[in-house]
């Protein structure tokens, strides 16, 4: 079973639109994330959820919504997408990061979003 | 200057040779992370260490607090390690919620 998935793994749609992404992990981690991965492979935090509340929402336009229905579940939804957005978004989970020492995060495959 | 610097960016070795990408980070830290990106773009955790030396099968991970240093080791190379190895910290107020990223290492192994 897959840890950490994404869907779509793919996205292509035009300017304008809104599309979400969604993202489910069933290692029972308290804490779920979304990067972005631009063009020149640099990765950077958007937004960090703990327990269906938002812990960390970095400076990133509010176009961009993250939705958490429950722990396992970490949903992006993107409103007037412009061409800037195109990137590979991942999504990440973890153990609740005060609770230990060993706190990896688990990525999912990735989304590759286009926007023409 | 980012917060995160890895060299060598690029590196290219004969299958079995051993391989070293290092990385600089100039904050205070809680933790640091290797990462790789297969060429697919699917990523995954190598290691999360706060002191000393870990070990998982050829791969080492060591890290100087004083120095703020890492390195990444790679015992015995194949071309099934190539892919980009990424280094990220946490800061000393959070926990692992907030990483920040090094550039990558692409690492390309030949046959």
């Amino acid at each position: 079973d897959t840890a950490v998935s994404q869907t779509p793994k793919y996205l292509v749609t035009q300017m304008g639109n809104d599309k979400s992404i969604k993202c489910e992990q069933n290692l029972g981690h308290d804490t779920m994330y979304w990067y972005k991965q631009d063009s020149k492979k640099f990765l950077k935090i958007m937004f960090s959820y703990n327990n269906k509340e938002l812990i960390i929402n970095e400076t990133v336009p509010n176009r961009f919504s993250p939705k958490s229905p429950d722990k396992a579940h970490l949903n992006l939804h993107i409103n007037s997408l412009e061409l800037g957005d195109s990137a590979v978004y991942f999504c990440a989970s973890s153990q609740d990061p005060s609770g230990g020492n060993d706190d990896t995060q688990y990525f999912g495959p990735g989304t590759r979003l286009t926007v023409l | 200057k980012n917060e995160v610097e890895q060299s060598p960016q690029n590196l290219t070795a004969q299958e079995g040779e051993f391989i070293t990408i290092n990385c600089s980070y100039s904050v205070g830290i809680s933790a640091l992370h290797w990462l790789q990106q297969h060429p697919g773009g699917g990523i995954v955790s190598l290691f999360m260490l706060s002191s000393g030396k870990k070990k998982h099968g050829r791969l080492i991970a060591t890290i100087n607090i004083q120095e703020k240093h890492s390195s990444l080791h790679i015992t015995a190379s194949h071309p099934r390690d190539s892919a980009v190895y990424i280094c990220a910290v946490s800061p000393p107020n959070f926990g692992n919620e907030k990483l920040t990223f090094g550039t990558g290492t692409r690492l390309t192994i030949i046959p």
